[in-house]
């Protein structure tokens, strides 16, 4: 166990749907990552939010966005969704002064009908 | 980020060491090797890192050549939980904050 909860691990949804992603990083880690891996495209970087304010953004699509709240939790928003956005969602964090280690999640299953 | 190149696949004997090679010829200075493993569908994990010397911790040992051009994780007493995709990735830690995942080698542990 990461120490990393993402919540729902299956999500099914329709073409044209919005659906809420949501990540607790490890107690006492600042730092949350998100990662979309799709069969053809392999693990990609989606965007990283420390203590609240994004700090890094990857191939993130303009239709996703994410936040981080003041507990530290995450969501990652996905709209219109089409159905190449069929993909595993892992967040991952990592603590204060340390990008040494992620830790990852245990992921979301989105599937678009 | 330099790029990194590892075989597709490689098979290992259940109990035997699996050793699992990596190229990062372009490695800058400062740039640290990462290892992590994703087992089918869950989310990666890490293994273990290094900057020149040889590490080693209760998952398994890294070995780096000593113009850092390559690097060679070891998996001791590979068990059939050990089928996994590897992934060897440099970065910077403290400044890169995230991780960049190749295609990374698929290891299958055979009975």
């Amino acid at each position: 166990d990461s120490g990393v909860t993402q919540t729902p691990k299956h999500l099914i949804t329709a073409t044209g749907q919005r659906v809420t992603l949501r990540c607790s990083p490890r107690s006492g880690d600042l730092s949350v990552y998100w990662y979309q891996q799709s069969l053809d495209q392999g693990l990609q970087f989606l965007i990283q939010y420390y203590n609240g304010e994004e700090r890094a953004k990857g191939n993130i699509l303009e239709r996703f966005s994410a936040q981080q709240f003041p507990d530290l939790h995450s969501e990652l928003n996905l709209s219109s969704l089409e159905l190449g956005d069929s993909a595993l969602y892992f967040c991952a964090s990592s603590g204060q002064g340390s990008n040494e280690k992620l830790f990852f999640g245990s992921g979301t299953q989105l599937s678009v009908l | 980020d330099a790029k990194t190149t590892q075989p597709t696949s490689m098979d290992c004997a259940e109990g035997r060491a699996a050793n699992l090679p990596c190229n990062h010829s372009t490695i800058s200075g400062n740039e640290y090797v990462y290892w992590y493993r994703q087992i089918h569908s869950q989310g990666p994990q890490y293994i273990i890192h290094g900057l020149k010397n040889n590490e080693t911790n209760e998952m398994a040992s890294l070995i780096i050549t000593e113009d850092r051009k390559s690097s060679t994780l070891i998996l001791p007493h590979a068990t059939l939980r050990d089928t996994a995709v590897y992934y060897c990735i440099v970065r910077v830690p403290f400044n890169d904050y995230k991780l960049s995942f190749g295609a990374g080698t698929t290891v299958t542990v055979r009975a």
